[in-house]
């Protein structure tokens, strides 16, 4: 069984400073990350991904994410926000690299508040 | 154009009534997903569907069906509605062979009165 831990609900940053958005996974075998952003009465966009290869994973909009596989990490991080960053962000996880007939397991999101 | 669409966007009803959500996907996709999100943003898996299989969410009430008319649609039909079915439901869908990269509808909010 997989599971995603984001253990920030809520995290105020201001305005062109840096954010980390944690997310911690388990799993018994390999897995697929992925951050998707959720904009207010919007569906899930997908930031990023990590499939293999380098563990440094550049997104969408200026996000990057790492996967640390000792710590069983793949934090979210933008050197600078914008207002319009403000958003759900969802850590998830799969295990399935054929396409997920499984689905996705998402961690409980993690709302980026931006202030000015 | 839309790659992956859901009507109705909102949808308000009664207890005990029966409602379906339509989700429509353009993309060639194989398979396709149902997602809950309750009023704590939480989301989970409700099904998943290709044209080889249905896997089923074990916590899903058998009042929840999926049903998918051809390989571009797989609508949600609900049974006696429930208030604490009142959620956001989010259709997906994704290719086999690129590692569960999942693309999301807009969401339909259902609120059961």
């Amino acid at each position: 069984a997989q599971s995603v831990t984001q253990l920030d609900s809520q995290v105020p940053v201001f305005e062109e400073a840096p954010v980390e958005l944690r997310c911690n996974y388990s799993s018994s075998v390999s897995v697929y990350l992925f951050w998707y952003v959720q904009y207010p009465n919007q569906g899930l966009q997908l930031l990023l991904k990590y499939l293999s290869g380098s563990t440094l994973v550049k997104g969408i909009n200026g996000f990057e994410a790492e996967f640390n596989k000792s710590q069983t990490s793949f934090h979210l991080r933008k050197p600078s926000v914008h207002i319009s960053d403000t958003a759900e962000y969802f850590c998830a996880v799969s295990d399935d690299p054929g396409g997920g007939a499984d689905g996705l397991t998402f961690g409980k999101g993690t709302h980026l508040i931006i202030q000015p | 154009d839309t790659a992956v669409s859901q009507t109705p966007k909102y949808l308000v009803t009664q207890m005990g009534n029966d409602k379906s959500i339509k989700c429509e996907q353009n993309l060639g996709h194989d398979t396709m997903y149902w997602y809950k999100q309750d009023s704590k943003k939480f989301l989970k898996i409700m099904f998943s569907y290709n044209n080889k299989e249905l896997i089923i969410n074990e916590t899903v009430p058998n009042r929840f069906s999926p049903k998918s008319p051809d390989k571009a649609h797989l609508n949600l039909h609900i049974n006696s509605l429930e208030l604490g079915d009142s959620a956001v439901y989010f259709c997906a869908s994704s290719r086999q062979g690129l590692y569960n990269e999942q693309f999301f509808g807009p969401g339909t909010r259902l609120t059961v009165l």
